[in-house]
């Protein structure tokens, strides 16, 4: 099973480029998540999907939008890079049906380099 | 909104010695769930231990244990014998129990766990 995948595993872009970053989960979980992780931040909640359809923001949204394509994929955009999104991005994907063996399931990780 | 506070950022200690590593929370919610997850160099977030808030009993899984207390909001995860592979960081998380959607996990900031030969 793969699980969540994310790509890139890495990208470096300049200040103002824009790119996105891909999620997709095989478990058939209706939440989806996006996280960032900073030095002595933790994770934070950038976004998250509820349903297919349905997006909310998080704890730190601003700069980032996402879409819910499907059931299956949850994609992180950053429309205009700054520094301050230089950051580690979690996607994870939760489903009630395997909570109770682990209330998220995560990617491997993306970390973005913004120079 | 929920907090999760993990006061201790680096600790360190001697191969197969004992560590505790300290977190607390604040909710106003009756029943939730936490959680300790150890992120390795790997970047890969892995569940350690989990714990049902209107559980009594302190969670175990093989050497990794729980101190839970539900009145002073304080949930501390006990490392016995501790191992090289132990060297991570180490997040408290909290989940209210409706689960997914804006009830996510809530994280504390980390505790980085250095494992000394």
């Amino acid at each position: 099973n793969a699980g969540v995948t994310q790509t890139p595993k890495f990208q470096v872009l300049k200040t103002g480029q824009s790119m996105t970053l891909q999620c997709a989960q095989d478990m058939n979980h209706n939440s989806m998540y996006w996280y960032r992780q900073d030095p002595g931040m933790g994770l934070r909640l950038i976004y998250y999907s509820a349903s297919e359809g349905t997006t909310d923001k998080g704890e730190v949204p601003n700069g980032y939008n996402v879409s819910r394509l499907n059931k299956r994929e949850f994609s992180l955009r950053l429309e205009s890079a700054a520094p301050s999104q230089t950051s580690v991005y979690f996607c994870a994907s939760s489903g009630r049906e395997s909570f109770y063996n682990s209330p998220l399931h995560f990617g491997n990780g993306t970390r973005l380099t913004v120079t | 909104a929920q907090t999760v506070t993990q006061s201790q950022p680096e600790m360190s200690v001697q191969e197969a010695e004992t560590v505790t590593l300290s977190c607390t929370y604040d909710t106003s919610e009756s029943n939730y769930y936490l959680f300790w997850y150890k992120q390795p160099p790997s970047r890969q977030m892995i569940l350690v231990i989990r714990q049902e808030a209107y559980k009594q009993q302190n969670a175990t899984e093989n050497r990794f244990s729980v101190n839970f207390q539900k009145a002073a909001k304080s949930f501390s995860l006990k490392i016995s014998d501790s191992q090289l592979g132990d060297t991570a960081m180490y997040f408290c998380a909290f989940m209210k129990p409706s689960g997914g959607g804006a009830d996510g996990l809530t994280f504390g900031k980390g505790t980085h766990l250095i494992i000394q030969p």
